[in-house]
């Protein structure tokens, strides 16, 4: 199956300032996931997105899931040194198999 | 939620080696799932456990080298046989919520070098 494409690679911002990362798929996706990795952690789930157009909100985070459902991107607001660690939005392909983007990486400057 | 326990946690091991890692869950789970995180790179599936069936590996990835047991369905291991220093990578293991709910726990990961 084809891996959904995730940009950047890389962000670096000052504290405070926002941050977004985008996944991009060539075909529709039936939903999507992400997921937070915390420098040397594993993979933390953090939202589902299924519906078309569908927003979700978890206090400075916000997800859009793209009305063709073949993009989605996740944005932070006001980022805080918690916020490190590498997001993965992630495609379910068949009936449980997870396949995960390349990933943002995060990193804050205090 | 599913807690995960997997072990060890890390170790060196020598070339040519085999490194067999353990996971153990907190509830009866139908399938695992064995992931490889090479240095700086996203997840990649290894290969699906089922209880009582021979694991179903992804392309790329093969029974000798990766041997999976699922004895009942709270545990599981993978083995890293005759390992050189490409295998060294992160391993985790995986579940899923169940029900319905497709949210996957890992476990902390195993952090492998091969020297």
């Amino acid at each position: 199956g084809q891996q959904v494409m995730q940009i950047p690679q890389y962000q670096h911002v000052q504290e405070g300032e926002d941050f977004t990362t985008y996944c991009n798929s060539s075909t529709t996706l039936s939903n999507i996931q992400w997921y937070k990795q915390r420098p040397g952690g594993h993979p933390v789930f953090l939202i589902q997105l299924v519906k078309s157009g569908e927003v979700k909100k978890q206090k400075r985070l916000t997800f859009q899931f793209g009305e063709a459902k073949k993009n989605s991107s996740l944005h932070i607001t006001a980022t805080q040194t918690t916020d490190v660690g590498t997001y993965f939005c992630v495609e379910i392909q068949g009936a449980q198999k997870l396949v995960f983007g390349q990933g943002t990486r995060l990193t804050i400057n205090p | 939620s599913a807690v995960i326990s997997q072990k060890p946690s890390r170790d060196i091991c020598q070339r040519g080696t085999s490194l067999t890692i353990q996971c153990q869950v907190d509830s009866q789970v139908t399938m695992m799932f064995w992931y490889r995180q090479q240095p700086g790179q996203s997840l990649t599936l290894i290969a699906t456990a089922n209880q009582g069936s021979e694991a179903t590996y992804e392309s790329g990835f093969v029974i000798d080298k990766f041997p999976i047991s699922r004895p009942n369905l709270t545990f599981s291991t993978l083995t890293v046989s005759n390992m050189s220093p490409e295998d060294s990578s992160i391993y985790l293991c995986s579940v899923e919520a169940g029900q319905g709910n497709t949210e996957a726990f890992f476990g902390q990961g195993t952090r492998l070098t091969v020297v």
